[in-house]
C-alpha cells in the first residue's frame, strides 16, 4: 500500500488559490490518486480523483506529474467555507483495503 | 454522502455496555468499510467487508470488536465492553468500482 505524506497544516486568506501537495513515493501502476474533504462532524466528502497529468472539475485540479510520486490539489479562490481537513488517498480502482493519511487541516481566514 | 445509512448518529454507552453500529451501503453495494476517527485525528482503517465475508480486518483491534455483513441487513459494527478509550466517530463508507469512497454521516459513540 503507498503511504502518503502531506503537510499537517496549511493557511490561507479568502480569494487566494491553494495548493497542496501529497507524497506518495512508492505509488504502483495501478494506483489512482484521490482527495477526500472532511468538515468537522461530517464523513468526508470525494473531491477529485486522477492517474496522470491534470484533472479538473467543477471544484478543483488535480496535477500529477509524470512520475506520479506526488499530486497537488489546487482550490481556486477560498472561500471560509473551504475550511476542512483535506485527505490524499492512494490506491487501486479495486476493492481493497484503503487506508488514509494524517490530512491536511486547511484555514481559511477574511 | 446521500444514500449511505448510519445509525444511531449518536450513542451514549456506559463502560462494560455493549454498542452495536449499523450501516446501510448505498443501494446495490455489497462492500463496506469502517473506519474509526478520535476526536482531532486522522481516519483509521478498521475493516472492509463484502456481503457475508471479512476480506480485511486487520485494522480491528484483537479484542472486544466484531463486524459483519450478513446477506440481509445492514453491516453492524460490535464493541463489547466498551472503554472511555473507545469514544470516537465511526464511519463506514460504500466504495465505488472506481475506488471513490461514498462515506455516511457517523456514529458518534461517547463512553461515560
Amino acid at each position: 500500500l503507498a503511504k502518503t505524506t502531506q503537510p499537517i497544516s496549511m493557511d490561507s486568506y479568502e480569494g487566494q488559490e491553494v495548493n497542496i501537495t501529497c507524497s506518495h513515493n512508492n505509488i504502483a501502476t495501478n494506483d489512482y490518486i484521490t482527495w477526500y474533504q472532511q468538515f468537522p462532524s461530517q464523513g468526508p466528502r470525494f473531491i477529485i480523483q486522477g492517474y496522470k497529468t491534470k484533472v479538473t472539475n467543477e471544484v478543483a485540479s488535480l496535477f500529477i506529474p509524470a512520475d506520479r510520486k506526488s499530486s497537488t490539489l489546487s482550490l481556486p479562490r477560498v472561500s471560509l467555507s473551504d475550511t476542512a481537513v483535506y485527505y490524499c488517498l492512494v490506491g487501486d480502482t479495486g476493492f481493497q483495503k484503503l487506508v488514509f493519511g494524517t490530512g491536511t487541516r486547511l484555514l481559511v481566514s477574511p | 454522502n446521500a444514500g449511505v445509512m448510519q445509525n444511531p448518529r449518536h450513542l451514549v454507552r456506559r463502560r462494560g455496555q455493549e454498542a452495536r453500529l449499523r450501516c446501510s451501503p448505498m443501494k446495490g453495494h455489497s462492500h463496506v468499510y469502517w473506519y474509526r476517527q478520535l476526536p482531532e485525528e486522522g481516519l483509521k482503517f478498521m475493516v472492509y467487508l463484502q456481503k457475508e465475508n471479512i476480506i480485511d480486518e486487520s485494522g480491528m483491534p484483537k479484542e472486544r470488536f466484531s463486524a459483519e455483513f450478513p446477506k440481509e441487513g445492514p453491516s453492524i459494527l460490535r464493541i463489547q465492553q466498551v472503554v472511555r478509550g473507545d469514544s470516537a466517530a465511526y464511519f463506514c463508507a460504500s466504495p465505488r468500482a472506481t475506488g471513490e469512497l461514498f462515506f455516511g454521516e457517523g456514529s458518534r459513540l461517547t463512553v461515560l
